[in-house]
Protein backbone atom coordinates (compact mmCIF):
# COMPACT_ATOMS: atom_id res chain seq x y z
CA UNK A 1 0.00 0.00 0.00
CA UNK A 2 0.79 3.58 -0.56
CA UNK A 3 1.85 6.06 2.40
CA UNK A 4 0.17 9.52 1.48
CA UNK A 5 0.47 12.91 3.36
CA UNK A 6 -0.95 16.00 2.80
CA UNK A 7 0.16 19.66 3.80
CA UNK A 8 -1.32 21.68 5.42
CA UNK A 9 -3.59 19.61 7.43
CA UNK A 10 -5.79 22.12 8.17
CA UNK A 11 -5.97 25.96 7.56
CA UNK A 12 -8.72 28.88 7.91
CA UNK A 13 -8.82 31.18 5.05
CA UNK A 14 -9.97 34.34 4.30
CA UNK A 15 -12.58 34.75 1.74
CA UNK A 16 -11.04 35.79 -1.62
CA UNK A 17 -7.30 34.09 -0.93
CA UNK A 18 -6.04 30.80 -2.32
CA UNK A 19 -4.52 28.16 -0.32
CA UNK A 20 -2.21 25.36 -2.00
CA UNK A 21 -2.26 21.56 -0.43
CA UNK A 22 0.71 19.64 -1.43
CA UNK A 23 0.33 15.54 -1.73
CA UNK A 24 3.36 13.41 -1.75
CA UNK A 25 3.23 9.76 -1.71
CA UNK A 26 6.24 7.41 -1.00
CA UNK A 27 6.41 5.84 -3.75
CA UNK A 28 5.49 6.20 -7.93
CA UNK A 29 2.47 5.51 -8.57
CA UNK A 30 0.35 5.51 -11.80
CA UNK A 31 -2.54 7.61 -10.68
CA UNK A 32 -3.19 10.34 -8.58
CA UNK A 33 -6.64 11.94 -7.58
CA UNK A 34 -8.14 14.76 -5.54
CA UNK A 35 -11.61 14.92 -3.55
CA UNK A 36 -13.66 16.96 -1.80
CA UNK A 37 -15.61 15.93 1.24
CA UNK A 38 -18.48 18.20 2.46
CA UNK A 39 -19.71 18.20 6.18
CA UNK A 40 -21.73 15.23 6.02
CA UNK A 41 -21.57 14.52 2.59
CA UNK A 42 -19.83 11.90 0.74
CA UNK A 43 -16.30 12.19 -1.08
CA UNK A 44 -16.78 13.82 -4.60
CA UNK A 45 -14.15 13.57 -7.22
CA UNK A 46 -12.55 16.76 -8.12
CA UNK A 47 -10.09 15.80 -10.96
CA UNK A 48 -7.32 13.32 -12.01
CA UNK A 49 -3.73 14.70 -11.45
CA UNK A 50 -1.94 13.59 -14.87
CA UNK A 51 1.82 12.95 -14.53
CA UNK A 52 3.32 15.83 -17.45
CA UNK A 53 -0.18 16.79 -18.76
CA UNK A 54 -2.98 18.97 -17.47
CA UNK A 55 -5.57 17.40 -15.38
CA UNK A 56 -8.97 15.72 -16.04
CA UNK A 57 -11.55 17.59 -14.35
CA UNK A 58 -15.38 16.11 -13.36
CA UNK A 59 -18.42 18.02 -14.49
CA UNK A 60 -18.76 20.92 -12.10
CA UNK A 61 -15.27 21.35 -11.76
CA UNK A 62 -12.90 23.72 -13.23
CA UNK A 63 -9.43 24.36 -13.94
CA UNK A 64 -9.43 28.33 -13.01
CA UNK A 65 -11.05 27.07 -9.62
CA UNK A 66 -8.92 24.14 -8.49
CA UNK A 67 -5.37 24.38 -10.47
CA UNK A 68 -3.54 21.14 -10.05
CA UNK A 69 -0.10 20.37 -10.78
CA UNK A 70 1.52 16.82 -10.56
CA UNK A 71 5.17 17.37 -11.71
CA UNK A 72 6.15 14.09 -11.20
CA UNK A 73 5.02 10.57 -10.04
CA UNK A 74 5.07 10.77 -6.39
CA UNK A 75 3.71 14.67 -6.26
CA UNK A 76 0.53 16.65 -6.64
CA UNK A 77 -0.85 20.02 -5.54
CA UNK A 78 -4.08 21.18 -5.51
CA UNK A 79 -4.38 25.00 -5.15
CA UNK A 80 -8.36 26.16 -4.43
CA UNK A 81 -8.43 29.88 -5.26
CA UNK A 82 -10.55 32.58 -4.65
CA UNK A 83 -11.71 30.96 -2.11
CA UNK A 84 -15.42 31.35 -0.40
CA UNK A 85 -17.18 29.91 2.37
CA UNK A 86 -18.78 27.10 0.44
CA UNK A 87 -15.35 25.65 -0.19
CA UNK A 88 -15.16 24.85 3.26
CA UNK A 89 -14.48 21.42 3.38
CA UNK A 90 -12.18 18.28 4.21
CA UNK A 91 -9.89 18.34 0.91
CA UNK A 92 -8.44 14.72 -0.10
CA UNK A 93 -5.66 13.41 -1.79
CA UNK A 94 -5.52 9.68 -3.19
CA UNK A 95 -3.53 7.87 -5.08
CA UNK A 96 -3.79 4.33 -6.97
CA UNK A 97 -2.41 1.76 -9.25
CA UNK A 98 -4.24 0.72 -12.79
CA UNK A 99 -3.24 -2.86 -11.83
CA UNK A 100 -4.56 -3.69 -8.68
CA UNK A 101 -7.45 -1.06 -9.35
CA UNK A 102 -7.30 0.28 -5.14
CA UNK A 103 -7.30 3.48 -4.30
CA UNK A 104 -5.16 4.79 -1.06
CA UNK A 105 -5.96 8.47 0.64
CA UNK A 106 -4.12 10.60 2.91
CA UNK A 107 -4.96 12.39 5.69
CA UNK A 108 -6.83 15.16 4.33
CA UNK A 109 -6.96 18.77 4.42
CA UNK A 110 -9.73 20.51 6.50
CA UNK A 111 -10.23 23.73 5.13
CA UNK A 112 -12.25 26.60 7.01
CA UNK A 113 -13.17 29.81 4.42
CA UNK A 114 -14.30 32.24 6.47
CA UNK B 1 -25.53 8.41 -13.53
CA UNK B 2 -24.62 5.51 -11.67
CA UNK B 3 -24.53 6.33 -7.78
CA UNK B 4 -24.14 4.52 -4.90
CA UNK B 5 -26.64 4.37 -1.65
CA UNK B 6 -26.02 3.62 1.37
CA UNK B 7 -29.44 3.10 3.74
CA UNK B 8 -28.51 4.35 7.08
CA UNK B 9 -26.63 7.31 7.21
CA UNK B 10 -26.58 6.80 11.49
CA UNK B 11 -26.60 3.94 13.28
CA UNK B 12 -26.29 3.22 16.82
CA UNK B 13 -25.40 -0.33 18.26
CA UNK B 14 -24.18 -1.99 21.53
CA UNK B 15 -21.06 -4.33 21.35
CA UNK B 16 -21.82 -7.56 20.47
CA UNK B 17 -24.87 -6.65 18.32
CA UNK B 18 -24.41 -7.92 14.53
CA UNK B 19 -23.84 -5.28 11.67
CA UNK B 20 -25.66 -4.77 8.29
CA UNK B 21 -25.07 -1.52 6.16
CA UNK B 22 -26.42 -1.66 3.02
CA UNK B 23 -25.28 -0.44 -0.01
CA UNK B 24 -26.61 -0.51 -3.62
CA UNK B 25 -25.44 1.10 -6.74
CA UNK B 26 -26.58 1.61 -9.99
CA UNK B 27 -25.16 0.20 -12.88
CA UNK B 28 -25.60 -1.98 -15.22
CA UNK B 29 -22.40 -3.20 -16.09
CA UNK B 30 -18.92 -4.62 -14.56
CA UNK B 31 -18.15 -3.52 -11.59
CA UNK B 32 -15.30 -3.48 -8.63
CA UNK B 33 -17.03 -2.63 -5.22
CA UNK B 34 -14.79 -1.38 -2.10
CA UNK B 35 -15.89 -0.33 1.54
CA UNK B 36 -13.56 1.69 3.14
CA UNK B 37 -13.54 3.17 6.85
CA UNK B 38 -13.17 6.21 8.64
CA UNK B 39 -11.87 6.20 12.37
CA UNK B 40 -12.56 9.22 14.29
CA UNK B 41 -9.64 11.02 13.13
CA UNK B 42 -7.97 9.07 11.02
CA UNK B 43 -7.95 8.59 7.33
CA UNK B 44 -9.87 6.54 5.02
CA UNK B 45 -9.06 3.03 4.87
CA UNK B 46 -9.64 0.26 2.84
CA UNK B 47 -11.98 -2.51 4.25
CA UNK B 48 -12.62 -5.01 1.39
CA UNK B 49 -13.22 -5.03 -1.78
CA UNK B 50 -14.98 -7.42 -4.20
CA UNK B 51 -13.61 -7.71 -7.90
CA UNK B 52 -14.85 -11.32 -9.06
CA UNK B 53 -14.76 -14.85 -8.26
CA UNK B 54 -16.62 -15.49 -4.47
CA UNK B 55 -19.03 -13.01 -3.97
CA UNK B 56 -19.03 -13.45 -0.28
CA UNK B 57 -15.20 -11.54 0.35
CA UNK B 58 -14.04 -11.42 3.91
CA UNK B 59 -12.30 -8.10 4.87
CA UNK B 60 -9.68 -6.80 7.97
CA UNK B 61 -10.96 -7.05 11.58
CA UNK B 62 -14.05 -9.71 11.21
CA UNK B 63 -16.25 -8.01 8.28
CA UNK B 64 -17.47 -9.26 5.46
CA UNK B 65 -19.41 -8.21 2.36
CA UNK B 66 -21.68 -10.04 0.14
CA UNK B 67 -22.03 -9.24 -3.22
CA UNK B 68 -25.39 -9.44 -5.02
CA UNK B 69 -25.44 -8.92 -8.62
CA UNK B 70 -29.48 -9.25 -9.04
CA UNK B 71 -29.95 -6.91 -6.37
CA UNK B 72 -26.84 -4.69 -7.44
CA UNK B 73 -26.07 -4.49 -3.74
CA UNK B 74 -23.00 -5.08 -1.66
CA UNK B 75 -23.80 -5.13 2.12
CA UNK B 76 -21.47 -5.10 4.94
CA UNK B 77 -22.03 -7.41 7.78
CA UNK B 78 -20.03 -8.43 11.46
CA UNK B 79 -21.14 -10.69 13.40
CA UNK B 80 -20.25 -9.04 16.67
CA UNK B 81 -19.22 -5.52 16.36
CA UNK B 82 -17.17 -4.30 18.92
CA UNK B 83 -16.76 -0.40 20.87
CA UNK B 84 -13.75 0.10 18.47
CA UNK B 85 -15.20 -0.39 15.48
CA UNK B 86 -16.88 3.43 16.01
CA UNK B 87 -16.65 5.00 12.25
CA UNK B 88 -17.71 6.15 9.30
CA UNK B 89 -18.21 3.34 6.67
CA UNK B 90 -17.93 4.19 2.99
CA UNK B 91 -19.51 1.69 -0.07
CA UNK B 92 -17.70 2.54 -3.06
CA UNK B 93 -18.14 1.45 -6.86
CA UNK B 94 -15.68 1.17 -9.77
CA UNK B 95 -17.56 0.81 -13.02
CA UNK B 96 -14.95 -1.64 -15.73
CA UNK B 97 -16.84 -0.54 -18.63
CA UNK B 98 -18.22 2.31 -19.94
CA UNK B 99 -16.51 5.63 -20.49
CA UNK B 100 -16.56 6.41 -16.86
CA UNK B 101 -14.07 4.31 -14.83
CA UNK B 102 -13.72 6.18 -11.43
CA UNK B 103 -14.84 5.51 -7.74
CA UNK B 104 -18.29 6.24 -6.55
CA UNK B 105 -18.60 7.11 -2.88
CA UNK B 106 -22.06 6.29 -1.17
CA UNK B 107 -22.98 8.98 1.40
CA UNK B 108 -21.21 7.29 4.38
CA UNK B 109 -22.63 5.77 7.43
CA UNK B 110 -21.63 6.74 10.74
CA UNK B 111 -21.62 3.97 13.42
CA UNK B 112 -21.38 4.16 16.77
CA UNK B 113 -21.00 1.57 19.09
CA UNK B 114 -21.63 1.69 22.69
CA UNK B 115 -19.88 -0.61 25.49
Amino acid sequence: SAVISQKPSRDICQRGTSLTIQCQVDSQVTMMFWYRQQPGQSLTLIATANQGSEATYESGFVIDKFPISRPNLTFSTLTVSNMSPEDSSIYLCSSGAVKRDEQFFGPGTRLTVL
Amino acid sequence: AQSVSQHNHHVILSEAASLELGCNYSYGGTVNLFWYVQYPGQHLQLLLKYFSGDPLVKGIKGFEAEFIKSKFSFNLRKPSVQWSDTAEYFCAVKPQTGGYNKLIFGAGTRLAVHP
